[in-house]
């Protein structure tokens, strides 16, 4: 089964920073990569499919790339509704899925 | 309105069974694919299980042979039965549409119902 470690596991930021999460592949895949945001108690949200496509509606301070085996996730100026729990999939052997651990991106 | 909503959910005691349910409105679910993700109390998500629209049931090993796919066409419903729960099954269980346009990605979510499996 192919694993994805997802880092970091958690980050803390300031409104108006940058954050880069990373997920890495335990063998390299096609860039079926996707991004989740969840919020406590609620359903996760797809941010971003195939590595780095924009799921329309999310904003465009959200950006995905990657190739192989290592894949990021970036937030630029990050803001209030941003602080939330990350987590990369992968779905090379789709129609499984397999998650990331999950980062947690904390007010600092 | 596109949407999932979970039910079934409760206390069961180990080694007991329960059957959740996942109602879709606003697309055919039996078109897609359809898979139930779960999340241990504290924990990163887990795929368990997908049904794709010709018919065929893949399962995590945690789950295989104990937890099984259905839909009723009928009612745009899935099924998840499962049996000989353990501790482990404890989890808030999400149905989620899984969209080949979107490689894979699980673009529609229920709001999930909570399993708690202990005595």
């Amino acid at each position: 089964d192919i694993q994805m470690t997802q880092s970091p596991s958690s980050v803390s930021a300031s409104v108006g920073d940058s954050v880069t999460i990373t997920c890495r592949a335990s063998q390299g895949i096609n860039n079926w990569v996707a991004w989740y945001q969840q919020k406590p108690g609620k359903a996760p949200k797809l941010l971003i499919y195939a590595a780095s496509s924009l799921l329309s509606g999310v904003p465009s301070r959200f950006s995905g790339s990657g190739s192989g085996t290592d894949f990021t996730l970036t937030i630029s100026s990050l803001q209030p509704e941003d602080f939330a729990t990350y987590l990369c999939q992968q779905a090379n052997t789709f129609p499984r899925g397999t998650f990331g651990g999950g980062t947690k991106v904390q007010i600092k | 309105e596109v949407q999932l909503v979970e039910s079934g959910g409760g206390l069961v005691q180990p080694g007991g069974s329960l059957r959740l349910s996942c109602a879709a409105s606003g697309f055919t679910l039996s078109s897609n694919y359809m898979s139930w993700v779960r999340q241990a109390p504290g924990k990163g998500l887990e795929w368990v299980s997908v049904l794709s629209a010709g018919g065929t049931t893949i399962s995590a090993d945690s789950v295989k042979d104990r937890f099984t796919l259905s839909r009723d066409n009928s009612k745009n419903t899935l099924y998840l039965q499962m049996n000989s729960l353990n501790a482990e099954d404890t989890a808030v269980y999400y149905c989620a549409r899984a969209l080949v346009e979107f490689s894979g990605g699980f673009d529609i979510w229920g709001q999930g119902t909570v399993v708690t499996v202990s005595s």
